[in-house]
């Protein structure tokens, strides 16, 4: 079956420390991989998606390259900002799920000043 | 381009009521999916329709109905409602099924019962 399995939480970050966020997943055939973002008081944003092995996803600094050999997708950034804070969803799509979305449980990330 | 958009926000239930939401599809978009979303843990599917049919199920029981106009706009159904089905729900809709196709969700709406 499908299913994501993210790092837990909470992260607390310094302003401008790096950021990995672990996802590794399980998919029958080869799924497309997500990262959302959710902001308090809001819904889901996608942040960054690859569709392929060695696909490399990026959007405001975050990066994320999907492996097949490790079956993962890590969210990284270089240097994190106050702004950044929220809860990270790790997701995939697989081919034949139509538009259902496997999700991780989220990492709540707080960066302080 | 408007983003989809979701009612009420808030809401509050007792248990045993029926309840239903409403979701605005983004325009354009043929498909539509709902998402509950428990405190602290990742959004569940509940479903989702294309072209006024439901075409994949989660693992929620049938109480969990829902609707889909053909101005592609939604209604999730509750019906008898429990404790455990606080959360907030969430729909998102995409333009089309295919597995690189993201969702745009909307804000959700904030379900309590009591």
């Amino acid at each position: 079956g499908n299913s994501v399995t993210q790092m837990e939480g909470p992260v607390t970050l310094s302003e401008e420390a790096f950021l990995t966020i672990n996802c590794t997943y399980t998919a029958t055939g080869y799924p497309s991989l997500f990262w959302y973002v959710q902001y308090p008081g809001e819904g889901l944003q996608l942040l960054l998606k690859a569709t392929k092995a060695d696909d490399k996803g990026s959007n405001k600094g975050f990066e994320a390259t999907y492996r097949k050999e490790t079956t993962s997708f890590h969210l990284e950034k270089g240097s994190v900002q106050v702004s950044d804070s929220a809860v990270y969803f790790c997701a995939l799509k697989g081919a034949n799920t139509g538009n259902q979305f496997y999700f991780g449980t989220g990492t709540s990330l707080t960066v302080i000043p | 381009e408007t983003g989809v958009t979701q009612s009420p926000t808030h809401l509050i239930k007792t248990r045993g009521q029926q309840v239903t939401l409403r979701c605005s599809s983004q325009s354009g978009h043929n498909t539509v999916s709902w998402y509950q979303q428990a405190l602290g843990q990742g959004p569940q599917f509940i479903f989702q329709y294309y072209r006024e049919e439901e075409n994949g199920r989660g693992n929620f029981p049938p109480r969990f109905s829902g609707l889909q106009f053909p101005n592609y706009s939604s209604e999730l159904n509750v019906n008898a409602l429990e404790l455990d089905d606080s959360a907030l729900y969430l729909c998102a809709s995409s333009v089309d099924q295919g597995k690189a196709a993201e969702a745009f969700f909307g804000q959700g709406t904030r379900l309590t019962v009591v």
